[in-house]
Parts: structure tokens; C-alpha cells; sequence
């Protein structure tokens, strides 16, 4: 079963910061993130493995709270190179299943 | 720095002709995989392939879908006969040993069915 991801699209203003929800209806292990643009592959953001641990990735960071089986990517003082498709995973076995997507724009 | 490259970048072909999409994962990678994009939509899971066999395959990859790791470098998508819905990106990606390792992806196959 798919992750959901919240919000389904969103608009920022360069400079602006941003929250991406993820959450899933059977226990979480760990949780992927990665970023797709246009006409690209989705490149890898960073991986969570346990509860409430948080990670980083230059202004980009993400919390997993095991039990709420939650994860939340945070984007601070969004820059345009930002602006894609962020996918969240969940791993089973040996596979990640991907949310459908939270479409972000970052304008000028 | 290492990639995942595929091949062709762009595929066209007619309703009922076989195709084969080719990747070269990371060369010391032991897991590889395919997944599917319908324009605009998700990426989703279609096969992972380990130790030379298929370890787990979704609904989608019935079959008509078929992969194949023939000499120690190429893995390949066969989809057997194509479908209008069968149109699509169709990605590789490759993870090293470790169950929690990122997968590289590679840029993509582009595939269009007339």
C-alpha cells in the first residue's frame, strides 16, 4: 500500500520555508526521500531509519516518527533550484513504494 | 562519479512489438530494479532483481514483463507484447549490499507505444 503525501501541490516564494507530510497505514521502517525534476530521474535526498530521527541535507531535513508512522520533510529558506517533485518511499523488503508526489514551486 | 546509464533514451514502437530496455547498473551493485512512470503520475515498483533471480514484483509486472541480467554488466526490461498503457518512463536503478541503501537511478527510457 502506498504512502499518502500532503500537500498535493504547493507555491513558495524564494526564501520561504515548507513542510512535506508523509504517512502510511501499515508500520514504517524506514522512510526515503528523493526529488524528481522535470524530464528527470528522482535523485536520492536522504534516508530515515529510525523513530524520530531527524536528517539533513544542506537546508533540506526530515523528522520519522515510527510510531505515528509520520515522516516530514522540511525545506527551509527555499531556494528555486528546489522547485520539483518530492517523493516520499517507504521500504518492504526489498522494495520502495513511493507516495504519488508533492509537486513544489519555488518562484522569484 | 559512478552512474546508472540506460539505453535507448527515447523507444517508439507499435501496439503488439516486443521491446527491450537496457540499463548498466553501478558496477558493484548487487540490486537492481524497474520501475515505471506514466507521464505526470507516480513512480512505481515493478520488479527487484537479486542474485540473479527476481526477489519481488508487483501486480503490474505480469507476463508480459520479463528481466534479465545476461552477462555481468546489462539488466534488462523485455516486455513481451506492448500495449497503448504501456507507454511510459521506464527507470533502472541499482543499490549496493546492505538493505538500507539508496537506489541510484538511471536517467530513463522513454517509452511510446503507437
Amino acid at each position: 500500500q502506498q504512502p499518502v503525501q500532503s500537500p498535493q501541490a504547493v507555491i513558495l516564494r524564494e526564501g520561504e520555508d515548507a513542510v512535506i507530510n508523509c504517512s502510511s497505514s501499515k508500520a514504517l521502517y524506514s522512510v526515503h526521500w528523493y526529488r524528481q525534476k522535470h524530464g528527470e530521474a528522482p535523485v536520492f535526498l536522504m534516508i530515515l531509519l529510525k523513530g524520530g530521527e531527524q536528517k539533513g541535507h544542506d537546508k533540506i531535513s526530515a523528522s520519522f516518527n515510527e510510531k505515528k508512522q509520520q515522516s516530514s520533510l522540511y525545506l527551509t529558506a527555499s531556494q528555486l533550484s528546489y522547485s520539483g517533485t518530492y517523493f516520499c518511499g517507504t521500504q518492504r523488503d526489498d522494495k520502495v513504494i513511493f507516495g504519488p508526489g508533492t509537486s513544489l514551486s519555488v518562484i522569484p | 562519479e559512478p552512474e546508472v546509464t540506460q539505453t535507448p533514451s527515447h523507444q517508439v514502437t507499435q501496439m503488439g512489438q516486443e521491446v527491450i530496455l537496457r540499463c548498466v547498473p553501478i558496477s558493484n551493485h548487487l540490486y537492481f530494479y524497474w520501475y515505471r512512470q506514466i507521464l505526470g503520475q507516480k513512480v512505481e515498483f515493478l520488479v527487484s532483481f537479486y542474485n540473479n533471480e527476481i526477489s519481488e514484483k508487483s501486480e503490474i509486472f505480469d507476463d508480459q514483463f520479463s528481466v534479465e541480467r545476461p552477462d555481468g554488466s546489462n539488466f534488462t526490461l523485455k516486455i513481451r507484447s506492448t500495449k497503448l498503457e504501456d507507454s511510459a518512463m521506464y527507470f533502472c536503478a541499482s543499490k549496493a549490499s546492505g538493505t538500507y541503501n539508496e537506489q541510484f537511478f538511471g536517467p530513463g527510457t522513454r517509452l511510446t507505444v503507437l
